[in-house]
């Protein structure tokens, strides 16, 4: 079956801009989604399909893509935004579902 | 508003068997497609389970011992797990599966634990 692969930890100075990045051959036929996981919380949906932001999620984040690579975008860093993040996509046979390792973010 | 709120976690002995449940509002879970994602202490995400349009996945390593169900007179989707193992230990969540070709998850509930040990 399919992977997704995720860097373990990124970290970013406040204010400023950082990518997380997934790679995976999904990607090559769907697109992904990311989430964001605050310790002792379930998973937040932040950014859907090609780059949709639920409601409520603020618009420093986006989305992107190219070949076989997704990518979540932050794009002036928040201390709130420190978190676990990870991006999941339909595994390549479109069965089910798969996730990255998650991205632990700090942001100093 | 649309929740998701799981139950039936606990502590069960190896081979030991569980029903948890994920009972939602808001939303009719029979027009859904629904997933049952855990996540073993301290680690990432899996989905273990998906009925999706009638049809039903599970992963390599829960076939044969889980089953997803759901129930629309009481609105409610399951996971009967059987034959546990240590390595079944996790918090389970239960989430609502949209998009048409790329799918996503847009409602999680808050998870139940289930740990298995003797």
């Amino acid at each position: 079956s399919s992977q997704l692969t995720q860097d373990p930890a990124v970290s970013v100075a406040l204010g400023q801009t950082v990518r997380i990045t997934c790679q995976g051959d999904s990607f090559r036929r769907y697109y992904g989604s990311w989430y964001q996981q605050k310790p002792g919380q379930a998973p937040l949906l932040v950014i859907y399909g090609k780059d949709n932001r639920p409601s409520g999620i603020p618009d420093r984040f986006s989305g992107s893509g190219s070949g076989d690579t997704a990518s979540l975008t932050i794009t002036g860093a928040q201390a709130e935004d420190e978190a676990d993040y990870y991006c999941n996509s339909r595994d390549i046979s479109g069965n089910h579902l798969i996730f990255g390792g998650g991205t632990k973010l700090t942001v100093l | 508003e649309v929740q998701l709120m799981e139950s039936g976690g606990g502590l069960a002995q190896p081979g030991g068997s569980l029903r948890l449940s994920c009972a939602a509002s808001g939303f009719i879970v029979s027009s859904f497609s629904l997933t049952w994602v855990r996540q073993a202490p301290g680690k990432g995400l899996e989905s273990v389970s998906l009925v999706n349009s009638g049809s039903t996945y599970y992963a390599d390593s829960v076939k044969g011992r889980f089953t997803i169900s759901r129930d629309s007179s009481k609105n409610t989707l399951f996971l009967e797990m059987n034959n546990l193992r240590p390595d079944d230990t996790a918090l389970y969540f239960c989430a609502r599966l949209r998009g048409g070709s790329d799918w996503f998850l847009d409602v999680w509930g808050r998870g139940t634990l289930v740990t298995v040990s003797s």
